[in-house]
């Protein structure tokens, strides 16, 4: 198994520009997660999803969209790029059935907006 | 959203033990958990805890559970350099579909 991928590891935006970043999974879980990471302040939700078609909002949601077409592809859309979404990007997986609840994380994507 | 609070830095000699404390707030939360992250990489499980349960011992790691204050304490023995990493707390309450995290403890391990 791969586990969770992120696709890129890096990315420069300029102000106004938008990008998605890919997320996948191969372990055939229901849940499916996208975390920024600020420095010092620890993980902030964006997004979550409890299964194929059903998306939901976290704590920090404004300026990105999200979409789940498949159990194995999570996406984050930012449009109109700002330099508050610089940070690194997490997405993150569980199977709620399993007896811990456990979240598997991918590398991450490190995000500037210039 | 739920509070989960950490110190922001912990430094401890090689060899010595290291805690890292954690207080949260959703008293309803089944579970609770220690994930590492070092640098440039995602976050790994290191365990996790059963709300029932006082006490978890894995190898070198201690989970310390105090349901009354909502107190959760992580302690590492013989702390080695290659524990040197941000260390973050998190809680899944009953009540809810998305997990909790702390700000993370950076622990430095001074050789």
């Amino acid at each position: 198994n791969a586990g969770v991928t992120q696709t890129p590891k890096f990315r420069i935006l300029k102000i106004g520009q938008s990008m998605t970043l890919q997320c996948a999974q191969d372990m055939n879980h229901n849940y499916m997660y996208w975390y920024r990471q600020d420095p010092g302040m620890g993980l902030k939700l964006i997004y979550y999803s409890v299964g194929a078609g059903i998306t939901d909002k976290g704590e920090v949601p404004n300026g990105y969209n999200v979409s789940r077409s498949t159990t194995e592809d999570f996406p984050l859309r930012l449009e109109l790029a700002a330099p508050s979404q610089t940070s690194v990007y997490f997405c993150a997986s569980s199977y709620l059935a399993a007896s811990s609840y456990e979240q598997y994380f991918g590398p991450g994507t490190r995000l500037t907006v210039t | 959203g739920e509070d989960v609070e950490q110190s922001l830095f912990l430094s401890v000699r090689e060899g010595d033990s290291s805690v890292i404390n954690c207080t949260y707030t959703d008293s309803s939360s089944t579970y609770l958990y220690w994930y590492k992250q070092e640098p440039g990489a995602g976050l790994q499980l290191l365990t996790y805890i059963f709300s029932n349960m006082d006490m978890k011992q894995d190898q070198r790691l201690t989970v310390l559970l105090n349901k009354k204050d909502k107190h959760l304490s992580l302690r590492i023995a013989d702390t080695q350099t290659g524990d040197s990493a941000i260390y973050f707390c998190a809680e899944f309450p009953n009540t809810g579909n998305q997990f909790y995290f702390g700000t993370g403890t950076s622990l430095t391990v001074i050789p």
